[in-house]
């Protein structure tokens, strides 16, 4: 256990639905991340979070939307995906700012967009 | 922008000594650090340098060259456990994000 927390594990979804990826820290840090992660890819990072404000969007489609209400807890809004959207979608935090030095990863949620 | 290299897939016995390599290319530096991953698992923290040399952490040890801008994990003694992927790691300039390597892929045989 990293002390990060995602849910679901699982996810199946049809282009047209709607969902959303919930990730939950209890370590106190500052900063978060949505990382996706595709087969024979690098993880690839698409928001960062420092103190509840976005500093980081890495050209990432409208498709997804973050949301970070408090420190703690970070969303990821999905609508109308592709199916090339289908991957591991990973959330990480750190302690927040220059001198961190790691990030602390939860579990994934595997996405299947059908 | 940042990019880093890894070989694809390394395989050893067991009992072996294996070393992997990244190189990277980034517009500002904070430190290089490596993650393990198994299948269906997170990544997990192995190490950090932020200096030249080497770090140890038992059987783990990692090493950098800031004027090469390479560094590799080195592990000894393998044990089928350690069949996983090993990711490098850069901050970017602003140091807000940890920017990933491709990944190696270790296969370790009995």
């Amino acid at each position: 256990e990293t002390g990060v927390t995602q849910t679901p594990r699982h996810l199946v979804m049809g282009m047209t639905n709607k969902k959303s990826l919930k990730c939950e820290q209890h370590l106190g840090h500052n900063a978060m991340y949505w990382y996706k992660q595709s087969a024979k890819k690098p993880l690839e990072l698409m928001f960062v979070y420092s103190l509840e404000e976005r500093v980081e969007n890495n050209s990432v489609p409208s498709r997804f939307s973050p949301e970070c209400p408090n420190s703690s807890h970070l969303f990821l809004h999905l609508h109308t995906l592709q199916p090339e959207d289908s991957a591991l979608y990973l959330c990480a935090s750190s302690p927040g700012g220059y001198r961190d030095t790691e990030a602390f990863f939860g579990q994934g949620t595997r996405l299947t967009v059908v | 922008g940042q990019s880093l290299e890894q070989p694809s897939e390394v395989t050893a016995v067991e009992g072996a000594i294996v070393q992997i390599n990244c190189t990277y290319q980034t517009s500002g530096f904070y430190g290089l650090s490596w993650y393990q991953q198994h299948d269906g698992g997170a990544p997990t923290f192995l190490s950090y340098n932020a200096l030249d040399g080497l770090e140890e952490t038992g059987r783990f040890s990692s090493f950098l060259s800031r004027s090469d801008s390479y560094g590799y994990l080195l592990l000894q003694e393998l044990q089928m456990k350690d069949s996983a992927s090993y990711f490098c790691a850069v901050r970017d300039n602003y140091g807000q994000n940890f920017v990933f390597g491709p990944g190696t892929r270790l296969s370790v045989l009995p």
